[in-house]
């Protein structure tokens, strides 16, 4: 299965700690997107990256937050000093193309919990 | 700028009933548009898109959707519900924007379906 594939599914740190969400697109791919969802909110977009360029990253705090997509090896969203507020559900979204009419592909999310 | 608005955040059916989920967009560009479905503790999956082709849009598990430019709308429908279809229904708009897809969600309606 080529499907969007995000790991880990869970992950659990501390207040502090640094957070790493990985997301590797579907194959053939070259649009990145990550989404925060909190219970009752939807989908918020953070970032959209091609490889090797953040296209918009209007939607993800200034602080604390980064995200890449390197020529090779997956897309990176990367939380620092982990605050109680970043607990959520992250998803990643890819597309073929960005012309507007292309759907994006959902992964199943990771599932961040801070202690 | 580019907007969605799902009405009703929860909405309850009979198993055997019409499912009309409503979406109402609001877009400077002709835009192009999606609805999604989440199952617990998964991504968003697609069921069906307007490109700008036919304004009544078949999708998977019996879904349908009617693009009415006149009321800036795309309700999603399901002539006989099933006790399958209880998920959390998502639609979104996109649209080009400075050269780029910018995709907007709303924020999502849970269908419970009652036996």
């Amino acid at each position: 299965n080529a499907g969007v594939m995000q790991n880990p599914r869970h992950l659990v740190r501390r207040r502090g700690q640094e957070a790493r969400l990985r997301c590797s697109p579907m194959k053939g791919h070259s649009h990145v997107y990550w989404y925060r969802q909190l219970p009752e909110e939807g989908l918020k977009f953070m970032v959209y990256l091609q490889k090797e360029n953040i296209i918009d990253e209007s939607g993800m705090p200034k602080e604390r937050f980064s995200a890449e997509f390197p020529k090779e090896g997956p897309s990176i969203l990367r939380i620092q000093q982990v605050v109680r507020g970043d607990s959520a559900a992250y998803f990643c979204a890819s597309s073929t193309e960005g012309r507007g009419n292309q759907p994006q592909h959902f992964g199943d999310g990771t599932r961040l919990s801070i202690l | 700028a580019q907007s969605v608005t799902q009405l009703g955040s929860h909405v309850s059916v009979s198993e055997g009933a019409l499912v009309l989920l409503r979406c109402n967009y609001s877009s400077s560009v002709p835009p192009y548009l999606f609805w999604y479905v989440q199952y617990p503790n998964q991504g968003l999956q697609l069921l069906l898109k307007y490109t700008s082709a036919a304004t009544l849009v078949k999708g998977i598990n019996g879904f349908e959707a009617e693009f009415k430019k006149s009321e800036t709308s795309f309700h999603l429908t399901k002539p006989s519900a099933h006790m399958s279809d209880a998920a959390e229904y998502f639609c979104a708009v996109s649209s080009l924007s400075g050269g780029y897809q910018k995709v907007t969600f709303g924020t999502g309606t849970k269908l419970q379906v009652i036996p």
